[in-house]
């Protein structure tokens, strides 16, 4: 039962650099979601994919963009890390609105 | 804006006490509410509720909500080392966004 799989699983970046992190699911969802976790911040929501073929912005894009590979795959990147990016990524997925949301293990990210 | 808010902010009990946690929301086109425990980890599933006065039970946890005064708890009974973790409570709307509280961190000494 691997449910939603995140790669990697810690990540040092330097300022300026770019990275992709990957997002797998094998639970047939139709709705994927990249959050990222800060202290004192909650869970927020970077972008979604509500079916396969779309995508949109949550509440801090900035900095981000997001590639809906297919119905399994969800992939979040940076392109030029900065250290307000430092954070634990996560990556969710639901079969729809409404519905509980199972989420990845998580991606340590820290950019310095 | 849409908004969580979770109470208290950090809690420590003995084994064997009972804690009640609490989650208030106001969210445009309230669809339902969710519990997360958070480990050292991912987020792990607890309770959705979406009818108010319909109790969730799973084992010591339960968890309750009030559609009319916008807030839901979460109980635990006799609790345990084990359940030290940060409670995590989250609304849905209309939209496909998940809008959590900033977490409830509970620490039960032996």
């Amino acid at each position: 039962n691997a449910g939603v799989t995140q790669t990697p699983k810690f990540q040092v970046l330097k300022t300026g650099q770019s990275m992709t992190l990957q997002c797998a699911q094998d639970m047939n969802h139709n709705s994927m979601y990249w959050y990222r976790q800060d202290p004192g911040m909650g869970l927020r929501l970077i972008y979604y994919s509500a079916s396969e073929g779309t995508t949109d912005k949550g509440e801090v894009p900035n900095g981000y963009n997001v590639s809906r590979l297919n119905k399994r795959e969800f992939s979040l990147r940076l392109e030029s890390a900065a250290p307000s990016q430092t954070s634990v990524y996560f990556c969710a997925s639901s079969v729809g609105r409404y519905t509980e949301a199972f989420f990845g293990q998580g991606t340590r990210l820290t950019v310095v | 804006e849409d908004k969580v808010v979770q109470s208290p902010l950090s809690l420590v009990v003995h084994e064997g006490d009972t804690v009640t946690l609490n989650c208030s929301y106001e969210v445009t086109n309230f669809r339902s509410l969710l519990w997360y425990k958070q480990e050292k980890k991912a987020p792990t599933f607890l309770f959705m509720l979406t009818s108010s006065g319909i109790e969730k039970k799973s084992g010591r946890l339960s968890s309750i909500l009030d559609k009319k005064e916008l807030f839901s708890i979460l109980n635990i009974t006799a609790t345990q080392t084990g359940d030290s973790a940060v409670y995590l409570c989250a609304a849905t709307s209309g939209t496909y966004k998940y809008i959590f509280g900033t977490g409830t961190r509970l620490k039960v000494l032996a």
